[in-house]
């Protein structure tokens, strides 16, 4: 069945450094979603990517989605204390997921002061 | 707060019992989708319903069933449990059907002793 990889599992950064995660689908994606999970959280929305290629930001955070609409990353600028959490990708195929989102295992970010 | 609620948020009970998981979702939501997520398991997707019907199924095992109701709150019902079911179940919800941002409430954690 459909699978979306996520790596690194986990990363470890000092404060101020970047941070990037990526997400590999074993088929062509019609969306991305990313979410974020704070340490006894609950996933939450971040964005939404639907174009070949597309590229979003918001603030420090930049999301891209592949050409292929296979891949996609994120990439965290100057990290901050207030980053630390799990971070996942999920991929919606139409045609294989019966429109439902398959989610990474996610990457665990930690920031050390 | 997402909007969307959750009870009971802790229940412990023992192997072969069955149990009922409650969500209500975000006020004008349609959608409800239930997730497990274990420690090494990320989110794994259970079950979809739109408007009271059931739209998809996921990793749902036989022993697990949901609905819908009209009031579009929804029950995902756990039997003959066994211990590796112990685990954290969100249900999300959004406002049409697959394809859209899902709203995730705060959790149910399951432990089976």
């Amino acid at each position: 069945g459909q699978q979306v990889m996520q790596i690194p599992q986990y990363q470890h950064v000092q404060e101020g450094e970047d941070f990037t995660t990526y997400c590999n689908s074993s088929t062509t994606l019609s969306n991305i979603q990313w979410y974020k999970q704070r340490p006894g959280g609950h996933p939450v929305f971040l964005i939404q990517l639907v174009k070949s290629g597309e590229v979003k930001k918001q603030k420090r955070l930049t999301f891209q989605f592949g050409e292929a609409k296979k891949n996609s990353s994120l990439h965290i600028t100057a990290t901050q204390t207030t980053d630390v959490g799990t971070y996942f990708c999920a991929g919606i195929d139409y045609g294989g997921s019966q429109g439902n989102l398959i989610f990474g295992k996610g990457t665990k970010l930690s920031v050390k002061p | 707060d997402s909007g969307v609620t959750q009870t009971p948020k802790h229940l412990i009970t023992a192997t072969g019992q069955r149990v009922t998981l409650r969500c209500s979702p975000r006020s004008g939501d349609l959608s409800v989708y239930w997730y497990q997520q274990s420690l090494d398991q990320g989110l794994q997707f259970l079950i979809h319903y739109y408007n009271g019907e059931e739209r998809a199924k996921g990793n749902i095992l036989e022993r697990f069933s949901a609905q819908q109701f009209p009031d579009l709150h929804s029950e995902l019902n756990l039997s003959s449990l066994e211990l590796g079911d112990s685990a954290l179940y969100f249900c999300a919800s959004s406002v049409e059907d697959s394809g859209y941002e899902q709203y995730f409430g705060p959790g149910t954690r399951l432990t089976v002793t």
